[in-house]
């Protein structure tokens, strides 16, 4: 079945150890996301691809970078995790249609559960 | 200002009964696309239903059901026959265009929903 595959489900890193979490994805879509979201939130966005084009939100650390080697892998850096970094990341993907159409919906892979020690 | 609102942060439905997730939203764009995703304790998040702004007629995929009320700008998910395996996060979101063609949606809080036996 295609789908959004995210590895690890969980990590587990030390305060300040650089930490890198991988997406890939076989639905051959445009966009990929990734959120983050803390317990009890709504996932927040930090970056997105659009093919090769890659957009941050205007509140993403700089600790968080992404990479986007190719159409199905996307991944999210983090260089210096804090404590503060601690949370569920969920990448995402969408098919984007012509405007006036937005009816795709993302795809979300099952999360990767970040802990910082 | 929140651009959609889930008043309700919690929830609860004896099995087999209807419940009803509510969802206001705030936009000025003539075409925007609603979505529901529900989230298990196991974090993956999973698409339900979709509603287009200019769809006249309610959307609804098997139990799911929503109930969109365009001049009042809400767009309500109505479960029907509640089951146990109903019990989650329910996140109501929205995608609007925006300048480049590249459709972001913006999730609510949230609603936890707990099914009774």
């Amino acid at each position: 079945d295609a789908m959004v595959i995210q590895n690890p489900r969980y990590q587990v890193t030390q305060f300040g150890k650089p930490v890198t979490l991988s997406c890939s994805q076989t639905l051959n879509h445009n966009v990929m996301y990734w959120y983050q979201q803390k317990s009890s939130q709504a996932p927040k966005l930090l970056f997105h691809y659009y093919d090769k084009d890659f957009n941050n939100e205007a509140d993403t650390p700089d600790n968080f970078q992404s990479r986007r080697p190719n159409t199905s892998f996307c991944f999210l850096d983090i260089r210096s995790p804090g404590l503060g970094d601690a949370a569920m990341y969920l990448c995402a993907t969408s098919r984007l249609r012509d405007l006036g159409s937005g009816n795709q919906p993302q795809h979300f892979g099952d999360g990767t559960r970040l802990s910082i020690l | 200002a929140q651009k959609i609102t889930q008043t309700q942060p919690g929830m609860f439905v004896q099995e087999k009964e209807a419940v009803t997730l509510d969802c206001t939203y705030d936009t000025s764009d003539q075409s925007y696309g609603l979505f529901w995703y529900k989230q298990p304790s196991s974090g993956e998040m999973i698409f339900l239903i979709y509603q287009g702004s200019y769809d006249e007629q309610n959307a609804t995929e098997g139990r799911y059901s929503l109930n969109f009320q365009k001049a009042r700008k809400s767009a309500n998910l109505v479960i029907s026959a509640s089951q146990l395996g109903d019990s989650a996060m329910y996140f109501c979101a929205m995608r609007e265009g925006r300048a480049g063609g590249s459709y972001i949606p913006t999730f609510g809080r949230g609603t936890s929903l707990i099914v009774h036996p």
